[in-house]
């Protein structure tokens, strides 16, 4: 089942504007990451976020979280053409067989020239 | 460092004919190994995952088994696949808690 649901499902902004990817989710996490998918490929590990932290950054990415909304924010700054690409929220969670990582239905974010 | 691998990239089987995926991790000891399966356009549906040989968890009952027989290979399998089996199917591993999950650059099966 999906954990997260992603908002939007699908982005399209001009080079160099901000893009804004929100994830809610459903239940207690061990921490929430996001990751990044180009067409057809594997998904490539961006950033986590633990569950006692509110804020990350990592080069031109900024995350959020807010676990009493259960919700994360992924802003993406200074957007390039090479960031168009589909965008999952992944929650974490520890469970008796062990950790397990469950994804949203992702973003889908198209940065035009 | 480590690394993932998994193929084949592509595969195309008849409905009927069994499956079976492999993947393996090099450079590191006792992973976590998933197998997430994803549909055109979709999110990942976590399928399997496993902490230790011989240990696995499946979050979706159905025709797909899981295997770990070795510390750093995780097997994917079906005695009979169906029309529904096709997607893109991703393995990934990560070490303990609070570590990003690293992916193989996936499976692309087709029934037909």
């Amino acid at each position: 089942s999906q954990q997260g649901e992603e908002d939007p499902q699908a982005l399209s902004i001009q080079e160099g504007e901000n893009a804004t990817m929100n994830c809610s989710y459903k239940t207690s996490i061990n921490n929430l990451q996001w990751y990044r998918q180009n067409s057809g490929r594997g998904l490539v590990h961006l950033i986590l976020i633990r569950s006692n932290e509110r804020e990350k950054h990592s080069g031109r990415l900024r995350v959020t979280l807010d676990t009493s909304k259960k919700s994360s924010s992924l802003l993406i700054t200074a957007s390039r053409a090479a960031d168009t690409a589909s965008y999952f929220c992944a929650t974490e969670t520890i469970t008796g067989g062990g950790n397990k990582l469950t994804f949203g239905t992702g973003t889908q974010l198209k940065v035009e020239l | 460092s480590q690394t993932i691998h998994q193929w084949p990239a592509t595969l195309v089987q008849p409905v009927g004919s069994p499956l079976s995926l492999e993947c393996t991790v090099e450079g590191t000891s006792n992973p976590n190994l998933y197998w997430y399966r994803q549909a055109a356009g979709r999110g990942l549906q976590l399928l399997f995952y496993s902490v230790g040989i011989g240990q696995i968890s499946s979050e979706v009952p159905q025709n797909l088994s899981a295997s770990r027989p070795q510390d750093r290979q995780f097997i994917l399998s079906s005695k009979k696949l169906l029309l529904s089996d096709s997607g893109f199917y991703l393995c990934a591993w990560s070490p303990p808690s609070n570590y990003g999950y690293t992916f193989g650059s996936g499976t692309r099966l087709t029934v037909v």
